[in-house]
């Protein structure tokens, strides 16, 4: 199974909050999970990205978390600012497979002033 | 500057005829995409390309073509079998192993009038 499942949906948050996007997938053999930031009218652009070897991954004020065993991963942003309002999705793929990522459904952030 | 230019940004097609979406990257990437964006869907995968003048389907090929004659560049048509064409087309492009950074167009929306 390639799905990747994305939630919430929407979130909106107060301008420095902490926003939690999660995602689950089913492929055991899945061994990169990147996120992907889009802003209105524009492409996709990376975010930040982690391997299963590792539980945690940071870039400034974006976590990745990663839980294997509960095949699960979470992006989290602190000191959530306006400018982070966008669509994020996570994103699996798998060694080998030409067929690059699988996309969860993605997340309207909405960070309030 | 590098990367990958979609053209046009915005087209509009009659119902019956057929039109082809414009993709060129200079990054040198071997491998090449084409996603389509529906509201709360995220992206989905229509046709992928590792080399020249070889191309494989994705989840949604139906109604679509592609070609790859040449390594930069990878058009798509989108044919009058696709019944609801209405959507917004992203190219993408990465170096062939997996696992690696999808760089994406600016995308292009096409609307069916």
């Amino acid at each position: 199974q390639q799905q990747v499942k994305q939630s919430p949906q929407s979130l909106i948050v107060q301008k420095g909050g902490i926003s939690i996007i999660n995602c689950a997938y089913e492929n055991t053999a899945f061994d990169y999970f990147p996120w992907y930031q889009q802003f209105p009218g524009k492409g996709p652009a990376l975010l930040i990205a982690i391997r299963p070897d590792v539980s945690e991954k940071k870039e400034g004020r974006f976590t990745i978390s990663f839980n294997k065993s509960a095949k699960q991963f979470s992006l989290h942003i602190m000191d959530s600012q306006p400018g982070d309002s966008a669509t994020y999705f996570c994103a699996a793929s798998r060694s080998g497979s030409a067929r690059q990522l699988t996309f969860g459904s993605g997340t309207q952030l909405t960070v309030l002033p | 500057d590098g990367g990958i230019t979609q053209s046009p940004k915005y087209l509009f097609r009659k119902e019956g005829q057929n039109v082809t979406l414009s993709c060129e990257q200079n990054l040198n990437h071997d491998a090449m995409y084409w996603y389509r964006q529906d509201p709360g869907q995220g992206l989905r995968l229509i046709y992928y390309s590792q080399i020249v003048n070889d191309f494989q389907k994705g989840d949604i090929a139906e109604g679509y073509s592609v070609s790859r004659e040449k390594k930069e560049s990878f058009p798509l048509t989108v044919t009058s079998a696709q019944k609801n064409p209405t959507a917004f087309y992203l190219c993408a492009s990465s170096i062939l192993s997996s696992g690696n950074t999808i760089y994406f167009g600016e995308g292009s929306w096409l609307t069916v009038v």
